[in-house]
């Protein structure tokens, strides 16, 4: 099957420590995205990729760290800087950056939680 | 500033009856607009898509609308099912825009009561 893989679907964070969200995608696409989704709010823009080795900050960065260095895997740091870690975090892709009549495939998340 | 509402912010209805949900947008210059359904602790899933010269499309038991004038949109399921529960949200595109020409709204969280 193909499609978007996240993992964990649950996550733990202490105080000052860092975690990675793994997102794998066997789809072939170009571009890939992580968006944070708090209760009742909209999804938000963190990075997003259009190519190996290149990334873009979305519209909260801040405390928040990607990698691109395979087609396939987009993970998400989020580190001791993000002061409010808790949300839903999901990953996405479309097979480019550009093609706005492409929809946006997605995995099935992550929530994060801090301890 | 780009903006999508949608209304209500939640439904509740019972089992094989009708609703509609809507969607207002101020994105400039719009691309197209998408309903997507997200069960709860999933990621969402793409219903349909609408651009500027379409009216209506129907993907089953959903039919969205699109009034490019008034900037309005809206997604009718006909005979609800349990399954329909969830919270469906509307995304709109601005040409050129890529990931940062993305709106989301907020949702509209729909429960299904037998």
């Amino acid at each position: 099957d193909g499609g978007i893989t996240q993992s964990p679907k649950y996550l733990f964070r202490k105080e000052g420590q860092n975690v990675t969200l793994s997102c794998e995608q066997n789809l072939n696409h170009d571009a890939m995205y992580w968006y944070r989704q708090d209760p009742g709010q909209g999804l938000r823009l963190i990075y997003y990729s259009q190519i190996v080795n290149d990334f873009q900050k979305g519209d909260i960065a801040e405390g928040y760290s990607v990698s691109r260095e395979k087609k396939e895997s987009f993970p998400l740091t989020v580190t001791s800087a993000q002061k409010n870690p808790t949300a839903f975090y999901l990953c996405a892709s479309r097979k480019a950056e550009a093609s706005t009549n492409e929809k946006l495939f997605f995995g099935s998340g992550t929530q994060l939680s801090v301890l | 500033k780009n903006q999508v509402e949608q209304s209500p912010q939640s439904l509740i209805i019972l089992e094989g009856k009708n609703c509609t949900l809507q969607c207002n947008y101020t994105v400039s210059p719009f691309s197209n607009l998408r309903w997507y359904k997200q069960d709860t602790g999933r990621g969402p899933v793409s219903l349909t898509i609408m651009t500027f010269s379409e009216n209506t499309k129907s993907n089953g038991r959903y039919t969205a609308t699109l009034d490019a004038d008034t900037k309005q949109s809206s997604l009718h399921i006909t005979a609800s099912q349990l399954s329909d529960s969830a919270s469906y949200i509307c995304v709109v595109s601005a040409w050129g825009g890529g990931a940062d020409g993305l709106t989301f709204g907020k949702g509209t969280h729909l429960i299904i009561q037998p």
